[in-house]
């Protein structure tokens, strides 16, 4: 059974400090991870897209992958208390087929404290 | 705007009254999908289309039809619904599978 494990939270952090959001995959196929950020009752917003093993920076985001350990994250810089959310973290298995559905953890509450 | 839009977003129903909620994207996506969202439970994944004429069942399908005679249209039809499938409902497109999905603004349902 392919899954995606996140914290459910809630995380809570204070204003202006960095949250940081994990999530652990178990396909070892998986080839492209995504970032989702959804506010309540609101639909999921894509904010960050990482295919390869590293870091990439987006503004206050930066996403952090490594494939060995199936491990990936997301920081944020600078929380404001527009940040939040729940976010969704997602594994796409494969380009082409069924096999490339993705596959949703069930989120990380996050809340940032004025 | 390049966008997924959905129709209803709000809607009350009784027990065993046909419905379809609709879902349309302006991106020329091949891949959609339909999922439902519950507190606990996360989004699961009901049908999805690889493209036209193509559709597969999800985590959950039962209860559920879908069409895709079309590449932007992707219908989301509940032929007898139940109160157990009062939930959120997102439809969602990409380019093609594997890719990151765009999604709707959502579909509440409530069947009483």
């Amino acid at each position: 059974q392919k899954e995606v494990e996140q914290n459910s939270g809630p995380l809570s952090v204070p204003e202006g400090a960095i949250a940081s959001l994990n999530c652990t995959y178990s396909d070892r196929g998986s080839q492209s991870f995504f970032w989702y950020r959804q506010y309540s009752g609101k639909s999921p917003e894509l904010i960050m897209s990482i295919y390869s093993n590293g870091d990439k920076e987006d503004g206050r985001f930066t996403a952090q992958l490594n494939k060995a350990s199936q491990y990936v994250s997301l920081l944020i810089r600078d929380s404001q208390p527009s940040d939040s959310a729940t976010y969704l973290c997602a594994e796409g298995l494969g380009y082409g087929g069924s096999q490339g559905n993705l596959i949703f953890g069930k989120g990380t509450k996050l809340s940032v404290k004025p | 705007e390049a966008q997924v839009t959905q129709n209803p977003r709000y809607l009350i129903t009784v027990t065993g009254k046909k419905l379809t909620v609709t879902c349309s994207q302006n991106m020329n996506h091949e891949y959609m999908s339909w999922y439902r969202q519950d507190p606990g439970l996360g989004l699961r994944q009901i049908y999805y289309s690889m493209n036209v004429e193509v559709t597969d069942k999800g985590d959950v399908p039962e209860g559920y039809k879908v069409s895709r005679k079309e590449k932007r249209n992707f219908p989301l039809i509940l032929e007898s619904p139940s109160p157990n499938q009062t939930s959120l409902y997102f439809c969602a497109s990409s380019f093609r599978t594997g890719y990151e999905q765009y999604f709707g603004p959502g579909t509440r349902l409530t069947v009483t």
